[in-house]
């Protein structure tokens, strides 16, 4: 079962502009990471938040997470070609055995 | 390190026959995960180890289905006997402990005619 839902399902921007992918999630997390997957790789984990961090940063990915609403979102500054995938979200259970369940995606295409 | 290792890339099979699916996660990554994927149905976790203990397989389609873990280094998917809807991209990852972030490997795509 899918415990995240990413909005919107597809994105198509010019490079050079902003990109912002939301996830909303329906249990309690431990913690909450994006990955991104190039068409016919596999996933690539770029960043992890835990419940009890706001926001979090790594070069041009900017994380942010609100446990009250259950929802996270993903910005990507700048974007480049290269930016191109499908992102997901997925969400580390609270459970001993911290199970992560990924989301439905969304897809994002930059325009050159 | 070369990442998770998965084989093969491609498999194509015909109904009925068994298929194998094999993964060596990264050394030291205590946790390894199958994950299968498809469009209809996105990405859905199979089973998970941790310490080569499965914890979780209720993500396993059918009895169809069977995964094994017997060591640090080596995991197997197996399918038998294969039918046309199995067909997706499998996925293997591991991570270093539970929950933290995972690393995949490049998937097997299989076809099931």
């Amino acid at each position: 079962s899918q415990q995240g839902e990413e909005d919107p399902q597809a994105l198509s921007i010019q490079e050079g502009e902003n990109a912002t992918m939301n996830c909303s999630y329906k249990t309690s997390i431990n913690n909450l990471q994006w990955y991104r997957q190039n068409s016919g790789r596999g996933l690539v984990h770029l960043i992890l938040i835990r419940s009890n961090e706001r926001e979090k940063h790594s070069g041009r990915l900017r994380v942010t997470l609100d446990t009250s609403k259950k929802s996270s979102s993903l910005l990507i500054t700048a974007s480049r070609a290269a930016d191109t995938a499908s992102y997901f979200c997925a969400t580390g259970d609270s459970g001993g055995y911290q199970k992560v369940t990924f989301g439905t995606g969304t897809k994002l295409q930059v325009i050159p | 390190d070369a990442g998770v290792i998965q084989s093969p890339r491609h498999e194509v099979t015909e109904m009925g026959q068994e298929v194998t699916l094999r993964c060596k996660p990264i050394s030291g990554h205590n946790s390894l995960f199958w994950y299968r994927q498809t469009m209809m149905r996105g990405l859905e976790l199979l089973i998970y180890f941790n310490n080569n203990v499965p914890i979780d397989d209720s993500g396993m389609p059918e009895d169809r289905f069977s995964a094994k873990m017997p060591n640090a280094s080596f995991s197997t998917l197996k399918i038998q006997p294969s039918e046309p809807r199995d067909s997706a991209v499998y996925f293997c990852a591991s991570s270093l402990a539970l929950g933290g972030g995972y690393t995949f490997g490049s998937g097997t795509r299989l076809t099931v005619v």
